[in-house]
């Protein structure tokens, strides 16, 4: 049973327009969610995270919306730049109890000139 | 230069003959963690541990093994690999929660034949 849903294997997006990444979760006890990024032959790196008490946070040109209600994270990257191209993962987090973090399966953002 | 670092980077191996991938932090983090990597499967957590001599299993523990006797390292290992074990593996660390920045070393492609 996938906790973390990425639906989107992978996502085209013009450079300097808006990128849109999503992301579902099935357990309401999710507190914590983070955006990792990965490029090819690299491990990832983190990008951004929101606690679940908030809706959105904000960190230059990415911001990450959560709805709880609909159990939905966003990723929106404006502009989109070329070294944007990764694969992006989302993750969430029960805290206070087990402390494991679950993963998507990752969405592949390709930036076009 | 804070790091964390994986070795070795590429392995193939037989079925059954005993590996040992080593992990190592120089950034004092508590919380460190392995993951594997699998086409269409995003990343699944193998273990992780929350300090020294503190480990608990993540979402695919079975077939590894992992012991964490100094702060530094978190050895993740295969007693007895198998085929189905091919993967590209992924430790990382962070201060102390798993919620925190994690940082992802650079990754261990393995092969078993």
């Amino acid at each position: 049973d996938q906790q973390v849903k990425q639906n989107s294997p992978s996502l085209s997006v013009q450079e300097g327009r808006i990128s849109i990444l999503n992301c579902d979760y099935t357990n309401s006890m999710f507190d914590y969610f983070l955006w990792y990024k990965k490029y090819p032959a690299e491990g990832p790196t983190f990008l951004i995270s929101i606690s679940s008490i908030k809706d959105k946070n904000e960190d230059g040109r990415f911001t990450v919306f959560l709805n709880k209600s609909a159990k939905h994270l966003s990723l929106h990257i404006v502009p989109s730049q070329p070294g944007d191209s990764a694969v992006y993962f989302c993750a969430a987090i029960l805290m206070n109890r087990d402390d494991k973090i679950i993963f998507g399966k990752g969405t592949r953002l390709h930036i076009l000139p | 230069e804070a790091q964390v670092t994986q070795n070795p980077r590429y392995l193939i191996t037989v079925t059954g003959k005993k590996l040992t991938v080593t992990c190592s932090q120089n950034m004092n983090h508590e919380y460190m963690s392995w993951y594997r990597q699998d086409p269409g499967l995003g990343l699944r957590q193998i273990y992780y541990s929350m300090n020294v001599e503190v480990t608990d299993k993540g979402d695919v523990p079975e077939g590894y093994k992992v012991s964490r006797k100094e702060k530094r390292n978190f050895p993740l290992i295969l007693e007895s690999p198998s085929p189905n074990q091919t993967s590209l593996y992924f430790c990382a660390s962070s201060e102390d929660r798993g919620d925190n920045e994690q940082f992802f070393g650079p990754g261990t492609r393995l092969t078993v034949l």
